[in-house]
């Protein structure tokens, strides 16, 4: 098992480029959730899936897209990067909803935006 | 709004002695609380999960309490090792049943 894996590990941007962090899990697991972290901030929910073909919101989703056509893939794009998005992204996994079932975090992607 | 709450000064403490980190919650009461482990450069793994009608749990040195009369969590590492130092997080779901909450976290160092 894997577990969560996300690539790329570190990604300099200029403002206005767009790129994709991608995120795979090889638990079957039907929730997956993105987060940025900065400093002094925590955790910051950015959007989340129940299962395949379904997405919502998180605290923080402007300026970020998701889909999630496979169980195992959720990816994140940034549609136009700005430098309020400097931060590391954290991509994790559960078999469900809610704080009764663990979550699983990948290694993160350090991400620059100049 | 729903807030949790850990104390974001770093803890500093003697090896053997035992740790205790603080995990506040406010405007809300949840079911569950969960406590994750962080090191630099690494994504949280997640250490121990309590529900609201335990008063108390343990797994090895680590032990989780949950006052919902304080509306308080607290984490303890007993006889703890430089190699507990770390960055330790608690998280719960909101009231919506749809988005996990986390601290900002609070840093523990253990001197040798």
């Amino acid at each position: 098992n894997a577990g969560v894996t996300q690539t790329p590990k570190f990604q300099v941007l200029k403002t206005g480029q767009s790129m994709t962090l991608q995120c795979a899990q090889d638990m079957n697991h039907e929730y997956m959730s993105w987060y940025r972290q900065d400093p002094g901030m925590g955790l910051r929910l950015i959007h989340y899936s129940v299962g395949a073909g379904i997405t919502d919101q998180g605290e923080v989703p402007n300026g970020y897209n998701v889909s999630r056509s496979t169980t195992e893939d959720f990816p994140l794009r940034l549609l136009s990067a700005a430098p309020s998005q400097t931060s590391v992204y954290f991509c994790a996994s559960s078999r469900g909803q809610g704080t009764v079932y663990e979550q699983y975090f990948g290694p993160g992607t350090r991400l620059t935006v100049t | 709004s729903q807030k949790i709450e850990q104390n974001s000064e770093a803890l500093n403490i003697q090896e053997g002695k035992t740790a205790t980190l603080t995990c506040n919650y406010t405007n809300y009461s949840p079911a569950y609380l969960q406590w994750y482990r962080q090191d630099p450069g690494r994504g949280p793994v997640f250490l121990l999960l309590i529900r609201e009608n335990e008063k108390e749990k343990r797994k090895e040195r680590l032990k989780v309490t949950f006052d919902t009369t304080l509306k308080q969590s607290l984490f303890h590492i007993t006889a703890s090792q430089p190699a507990d130092s770390a960055t330790y997080l608690c998280a719960h779901l909101d009231s919506s049943a749809s988005k996990i909450i986390f601290g900002s976290g609070t840093r523990l160092s253990i001197r040798p």
